[in-house]
């Protein structure tokens, strides 16, 4: 299975501040790469689909980059909505796997 | 627009079957894309169990494959999941999902699942 690794697991910010969340993959899966935000108590969300495609509806200040192994989560500017749990996961070949998770807390 | 709505019981006994069943809304399942499922034990991160591709093709993660069985029902515009002996480990949060090129767009609401005597 292909593992993946999210840094750091946790992240302090303020609202304004603008945040990297990082994904290692173990293995290249090109630009297959998703990254989902959870709140408490509810399903997860698609935020970026294929490293770097903003999926329908979601502000414009997400953005994702990387390809191989490495990708990268941005929020350009943090808004109090946006304190959640965000996850990637890869979907090069089954078994799909997430990461463990980064939680952003606010400061 | 799509919905997922999940049913089934939120207790089931160690050593007996896991069983939910996803309906789906605002899409036909038998028209595409891949059906699937996720869970999530409590305080833990998230868990692909396997996916059902609308032609029926199944997909399992390698450590349930064993005991899952995931199906689909045309007629009823619904797909299911089955888990077999379960134990204290399958508690968890358990969710359907639309899955688009491995990308999960749609999701159900979710059902805690409970394994306990």
């Amino acid at each position: 299975d292909i593992q993946m690794t999210q840094s750091p697991s946790s992240l302090s910010a303020s609202v304004g501040d603008r945040v990297t969340i990082t994904c290692r993959a173990s293995q290249s899966i090109s630009s297959r790469l998703n990254w989902y935000q959870q709140k408490p108590g509810k399903a997860p969300k698609v935020m970026i689909y294929e490293a770097s495609n903003l999926q329908s509806g979601v502000p414009s200040r997400f953005s994702g980059s990387g390809s191989g192994t490495d990708f990268t989560l941005t929020i350009s500017s943090l808004q109090p909505e946006d304190f959640a749990t965000y996850y990637c996961q890869q979907s090069s070949v089954t078994p799909y796997t997430f990461g463990q998770g980064t939680e952003l807390e606010i400061k | 627009q799509v919905q997922l709505q999940q049913s089934g019981p939120g207790l089931v006994k160690p050593s007996e079957t896991l069983s939910l069943t996803c309906t789906v809304s605002g899409y036909s399942i038998s028209s595409g894309y891949f059906w699937g499922w996720i869970r999530q034990p409590p305080g833990k991160g998230l868990e692909w169990i396997g996916s059902i591709h609308h032609s029926g093709t199944t997909y399992y993660s390698a450590s349930l494959k064993s005991r899952v069985t995931i199906s689909l029902d045309t007629s009823s515009n619904q797909f299911s999941l089955q888990l077999n002996s379960v134990t204290a480990a399958d508690t968890a949060v358990y969710y359907c999902a639309r899955s688009v090129s491995g990308s999960h767009d749609y999701w159900g609401q979710g059902t805690l699942v409970t394994v306990s005597t």
